[in-house]
């Protein structure tokens, strides 16, 4: 079976700095990666993924991700963020193929420092 | 284009009751997802419906059980209610289910048992 790590539970950084938000897998097949944001009272959507191809992956808002198959990491970057930006974000993983279920990491709360 | 809806928004049972939690998927998608989002757990995957038949459970007592309709709309029923079971319950839905597919969330249903 598959999981995700978020070892960062909060992450403070203070406005137009860079952040980064760490991300680790453990799966013994092919994996599919995503990245889903949880803004204040609103339900998740979708940021980025990973199905194949290019490792570096960009998504809406400024954001990217970079999958590392050796270091089973999908972190996500932005160079410069916002006061909208502050959110909850998950992590999550699926083993590629029909039906897998996709399973969500505990989030990593992102608050931006005016 | 109506997104993801639940209901109800709030639900207040009792320890022992049983609740049943409604979602009515974007219209064209098939595929319906049941998470629980306990404080500090992230979400955990419950269960998975697609084209009316369960396709993936996750790691729940069978008291956790639902069902999907011919319109694609699910419920979720939860019986025998324990204290623990209060939670945000999220539902999400996609275009089938062969695998990366994007989520689209619902708002959820705080579920308070007391």
């Amino acid at each position: 079976a598959q999981s995700v790590t978020q070892l960062d539970s909060q992450v403070p950084v203070f406005e137009e700095a860079p952040v980064e938000l760490r991300c680790n897998y453990s799966s013994s097949v092919s994996v599919y990666l995503f990245w889903y944001v949880q803004y204040p009272n609103q339900g998740l959507q979708l940021l980025l993924k990973y199905l194949s191809g290019s490792t570096l992956v960009k998504g809406i808002n400024g954001f990217e991700a970079e999958f590392n198959k050796s270091q089973t990491s999908f972190h996500l970057r932005k160079p410069s963020v916002h006061i909208s930006d502050t959110a909850e974000y998950f992590c999550a993983v699926t083993r590629s193929g029909g039906y897998q279920k996709v399973t969500f990491g505990t989030g990593t709360k992102l608050q931006v420092i005016p | 284009e109506a997104g993801v809806t639940q209901s109800p928004t709030h639900l207040i049972k009792t320890r022992g009751q049983q609740a049943t939690l409604r979602c009515s998927p974007i219209s064209g998608h098939t595929s319906v997802y049941w998470y629980q989002q306990a404080l500090g757990l992230g979400l955990q995957f419950l269960l998975w419906y697609d084209e009316g038949e369960e396709r993936n459970r996750g790691n729940f007592p069978p008291r956790f059980s639902g069902r999907q309709f011919p319109n694609y709309s699910s419920e979720l029923n939860v019986n025998a209610l324990e204290l623990e079971d209060s939670a945000l319950y999220l539902c999400a839905s996609s275009l089938g289910g062969q695998g990366g597919e994007k989520l689209f969330f619902g708002s959820g249903t705080q579920l308070s048992v007391l």
